[in-house]
């Protein structure tokens, strides 16, 4: 199972979006409504931020949404704060009992 | 409230076998998958594998096949996490992280991370 593919880094002034791809095949993110997004801060484990593609668990701030098309999800991050600043994850189920992370997007606050 | 609390640090040779635990309370323990997942220095989340508390049956990703072993206690709510033939590409931090109600198409809760590190 191949990590699922997002770009290195992102960035954005405060105030503006950025928006982060997650590209998998048929056989994860295009065949399952199970993609998760997940922050993490320097040296903290990290914490799910979206999940099933565009559901936020309680506490997480209505400026984190996701979508998905085809094999691609994606996770915007409006009016983008200091704090948001830290690296996110995409996750897919698989299939078969398998689970496939992406390989990380480094976001920036300029 | 959720908790996942992890084994402390440990240091191990190459060729050697660690066990990592992870205790959880807070929630009905066999309710939940619990999957592991570790994270080597500087680099990205790498899916191990996941273990059904209630049956105890688990799933591993190809690449650790016949190298490591999850098990669970349900007497104590805790789940391990055992690593054999260990080498230095192994020195990672280790998280124990809990799926949804019934299923194992999210990670919702983390633990803090135990770091293992491999060297001669």
């Amino acid at each position: 199972q191949s990590a699922l593919t997002q770009p290195p880094s992102a960035s954005g002034s405060p105030g503006q979006s950025v928006t982060i791809s997650c590209t998998g095949t048929s056989s994860d993110v295009g065949g399952y409504n199970y993609v998760s997004w997940y922050q993490q801060h320097p040296g903290k484990a990290p914490k799910l931020m979206i999940f099933e593609v565009s559901k936020r668990p309680s506490g997480v701030p209505d400026r984190f949404s996701g979508s998905k098309s085809g094999n691609t999800a994606s996770l915007t991050v409006s009016g983008l704060q200091a704090e948001d600043e830290a690296d996110y994850y995409c996750s897919s189920y698989a299939g078969s009992n398998n689970f496939v992370f992406g390989t990380g997007t480094k976001v920036t606050v300029l | 409230q959720v908790q996942l609390v992890q084994s402390g640090a440990e240091v191990k040779k190459p060729g050697a076998s660690v066990k990592v635990s992870c205790k959880a309370s807070g929630y009905t323990f066999t309710i939940y998958y619990m999957h592991w997942v570790r994270q080597a220095p500087g680099q990205g989340l790498e899916w191990m594998g996941v273990i059904n508390p209630s049956g105890g049956s688990t799933s591993y990703t190809q690449k650790f096949q016949g190298r490591v072993t999850m098990t669970r206690d349900t007497s104590t709510s805790t789940v391990y996490m055992e690593l054999s033939s260990l080498r230095s590409e192994d020195t990672a931090v280790y998280y124990c992280a809990r799926g949804g109600r019934g299923k194992m198409t999210t990670v919702e809760y983390w633990g803090q991370g135990t770091l293992v590190t491999v060297s001669s």
